[in-house]
């Protein structure tokens, strides 16, 4: 079984700049998460999406969005970009399940350098 | 608001020695979940242990063993026999209960382990 997979892996842009990431779960998992990574902040969540709907979503400003399309994949799209964006994004799936041990596969991330 | 703190920025241990991990939480929600991820260089994380907010027994995964005091709201992770590929990130990380929360994980700051042989 494949898993989880992000692109680009790596990505250098400018301030000011929009950028948008890929992130494709593991077949049949229908929850995708994603998470900022900084070595400041350490890791931060930012949005769940679950059946093309956001299920939650982290304290980050409306510049950072994401959407799921119907065959689970998402994609998230961070505007204007600031150099305090630069960071490791990283998206986990999961089954959507009763109880509380729900698994989240991780990718591998997109390390995004704004300059 | 939950929180997770791990008070230990970075440890070395010897190859083939135990290690203790500390995580301690905060959470006002009675049914939660604890879960431990280790983090390569290559950045990745990879899921060790989970245990859960009403589990009786402390879990176990192979060399990774989880010492859950719930009075105490601490979950640390026991790696014993430490190997050099033990050398990693370890985050611990909570996910609530309330259906709000959805898959919702909410990280440590994480411990750096360096294993010298």
């Amino acid at each position: 079984k494949a898993g989880v997979t992000q692109t680009p892996r790596y990505l250098i842009k400018t301030r000011g700049q929009q950028v948008t990431l890929s992130c494709s779960p593991i077949s049949g998992h229908r929850s995708v998460s994603w998470y900022q990574q900084t070595p400041g902040q350490g890791l931060q969540f930012l949005f769940e999406y679950f059946s093309e709907t956001q299920r939650n979503k982290g304290n980050f400003p409306g510049r950072f969005s994401g959407r799921q399309f119907s065959n689970s994949r998402s994609e998230m799209n961070v505007s204007t970009l600031e150099l305090g964006d630069s960071a490791l994004y990283l998206c986990a799936s999961s089954l959507v399940g009763t109880g509380l041990y729900n698994e989240q596969f991780f990718g591998p991330g997109t390390r995004l350098t704004v300059l | 608001a939950q929180k997770i703190t791990q008070t230990q920025p970075g440890m070395f241990v010897q190859e083939k020695e135990a290690v203790t991990l500390d995580c301690t939480y905060d959470t006002s929600d009675p049914s939660y979940g604890l879960f431990w991820y280790k983090q390569p260089s290559s950045g990745e994380m990879i899921f060790l242990i989970y245990q859960g907010s009403y589990d009786q027994q402390n879990a176990t995964e192979g060399r990774y063993s989880l010492n859950f005091q719930k009075a105490r709201k601490s979950a640390n992770l026991v790696i014993s026999a430490s190997q050099l590929g033990d050398s990693a990130m370890y985050f611990c990380a909570m996910r609530e209960g309330r259906r709000a929360a959805g898959n919702k994980l909410t990280f440590g700051g994480g411990t750096r382990v360096l294993v010298k042989p």
